[in-house]
């Protein structure tokens, strides 16, 4: 089966432009996420989605981070207007119902913020 | 709340050697799921292995191992004869079902394999 399509894989924009991620989940998957991960972190939960609804965004930083996921499949991350610290790889991963199945992770965009 | 610590920021061993990866996790959820996975430089998170609290045996899949010890809240990841290819970032990860359920990861190990 294909993986997670995420698009771009790198970009790189000014502090205080707006960025926008895309995520293509695995057929099927009713489950997506965005993760966030900074330079010798580990990811971080930004967003989770099931169908078309929101489960958890309460690390989502909701003065400048928005994501959306029209007809429960697609989802785009946006950042307006993006800091230096948002510098980090976007990580976007799906699942089948049953969390516990594991999630299959995209490749991620690669940000850098200057 | 849940946490993960991998202690080990960074590892480097020579080709052939073994190594273990530790891992050590604190949840108040009686059962949870535990996962590592692999991050090598393309950056995409390669899934690994995943355990259950009520799991305790430990399992071998060729060079790798996984040691889960409950009493000790640990899961750690041994590799034998180690190769070159396994060099990558590996994340230790926990899913408690509880109400807050959600993948959390720990800060990552960096393996380097030099020849």
């Amino acid at each position: 089966e294909a993986g997670v399509a995420q698009s771009p894989r790198y970009k790189i924009i000014e502090k205080r432009q707006s960025v926008a991620f895309w995520c293509n989940p695995i057929s099927g998957h009713a489950t997506l996420y965005w993760y966030q991960q900074i330079l010798g972190q580990g990811p971080k939960l930004l967003i989770q989605f099931q169908n078309n609804g929101v489960v958890d965004d309460s690390q989502l930083p909701k003065d400048r981070f928005s994501a959306e996921r029209l007809k429960g499949v697609d989802s785009t991350l946006k950042i307006q207007p993006a800091k230096l610290e948002d510098s980090a790889v976007y990580l976007c991963a799906s699942s089948l119902p049953g969390q516990e199945n594991g999630y299959t992770f995209g490749s991620g965009t690669r940000l850098t913020v200057v | 709340a849940q946490k993960v610590t991998q202690a080990q920021t960074e590892i480097s061993v020579v080709e052939k050697e073994d190594v273990t990866l530790d891992c050590v996790y604190e949840t108040r959820d009686t059962t949870y799921y535990l996962f590592w996975y692999k991050q090598p430089p393309s950056g995409e998170l390669v899934f690994l292995i995943r355990r259950n609290s009520f799991d305790e045996q430990n399992e071998i899949s060729g060079r790798y191992s996984w040691n889960f010890q409950k009493s000790t809240s640990s899961f750690n990841f041994t590799i034998t004869a180690s190769q070159v290819v396994d060099s990558a970032v590996y994340f230790c990860a926990l899913f408690p079902l509880g109400t807050a359920s959600k993948l959390t990861f720990g800060t990552g190990t960096r393996l380097q394999v030099t020849l």
